[in-house]
C-alpha cells in the first residue's frame, strides 16, 4: 500500500541549517508537498514540487527530490527559532497521503 | 482570500451530545477533505468529497460518524453520539481539485476545531 515515511524528531542550533527528511513506497505522484504546523495551527502549505524536478528552491527552503531512491528533503537555511514546528511530507494522487510528521526544534 | 473558514474554533461537550462541525471551503474550489488529529495516530483522512459528492469516506471511524456537503460552499462533519475517544483536532482542507500545471492536489488547511469530549 501506499506509505509515506518520517523520522520524529530533529532539533538543531540557530544558525545551522536544518534537513528534514521524507521516503515513501509508490512513486506514481504527480506532486510531492512539504507543509509546516505550528503549535495549535493548522497545517501551513510550504512548498511542493512536480515529480519530474531534481530540485526547488525557495528562499531559505530547498526541496530534494531523488526518484530513484524515493527520498524527498527539505533543506531549511540558517534555522530560526521561528521555524521550530512540526513539518509534514505528503504524497499526491487525489488525496494526499502524509507522513508521522517531524518535529523539528531549534535551539538558541 | 479568507481561506478555510471552520467553526467553531473550540468545542467542549459531554458524552452522548451531538456534535457538528462546519467547514466553509475556499471559494473556487472543488474537493473538500475532513482529517481528524491526535497524539496517537496523526493525522486521519475521514472522508473528502469531489464536486459536492463523497469520493472516499472509509477513513470514517464508524457509523456514529456523518459527512455532508449539501453546496459548493459548506460542509458538516456530525458526531452523534459523541465519546470521549473522539477527542481530536479535526480540520477541513480544500482543493481546486484538479490535475493543474500549479499542483492541483494541494490542499489549503482551516485553523481546525478541537474537540473535547468529558
Amino acid at each position: 500500500g501506499e506509505d509515506v515515511e518520517q523520522s520524529l524528531f530533529l532539533s538543531v542550533r540557530e544558525g545551522d541549517s536544518s534537513v528534514i527528511n521524507c521516503t515513501y513506497t509508490d512513486s506514481s505522484s504527480t506532486y510531492l508537498y512539504w507543509y509546516k504546523q505550528e503549535p495549535g495551527a493548522g497545517l501551513q502549505l510550504l512548498t511542493y514540487i512536480f515529480s519530474n524536478m531534481d530540485m526547488k528552491q525557495d528562499q531559505r527552503l530547498t526541496v530534494l527530490l531523488n526518484k530513484k531512491d524515493k527520498h524527498l528533503s527539505l533543506r531549511i537555511a540558517d534555522t530560526q527559532t521561528g521555524d521550530s514546528a512540526i513539518y509534514f511530507c505528503a504524497k499526491s494522487g487525489g488525496k494526499l497521503i502524509f507522513g508521522q510528521g517531524t518535529e523539528l526544534s531549534v535551539k538558541p | 482570500d479568507a481561506g478555510v473558514i471552520q467553526s467553531p474554533r473550540h468545542e467542549v461537550t459531554e458524552m452522548g451530545q451531538e456534535v457538528t462541525l462546519r467547514c466553509k471551503p475556499i471559494s473556487g474550489h472543488n474537493s473538500l477533505f475532513w482529517y481528524r488529529q491526535t497524539m496517537m495516530r496523526g493525522l486521519e483522512l475521514l472522508i473528502y468529497f469531489n464536486n459536492n459528492v463523497p469520493i472516499d469516506d472509509s477513513g470514517m471511524p464508524e457509523d456514529r460518524f456523518s459527512a455532508k456537503m449539501p453546496n459548493a460552499s459548506f460542509s458538516t462533519l456530525k458526531i452523534q453520539p459523541s465519546e470521549p475517544r473522539d477527542s481530536a483536532v479535526y480540520f477541513c482542507a480544500s482543493s481546486l481539485g484538479a490535475r493543474l500545471a500549479g499542483g492541483g492536489d494541494t490542499q489549503y488547511f482551516g485553523p481546525g476545531t478541537r474537540l473535547t469530549v468529558l
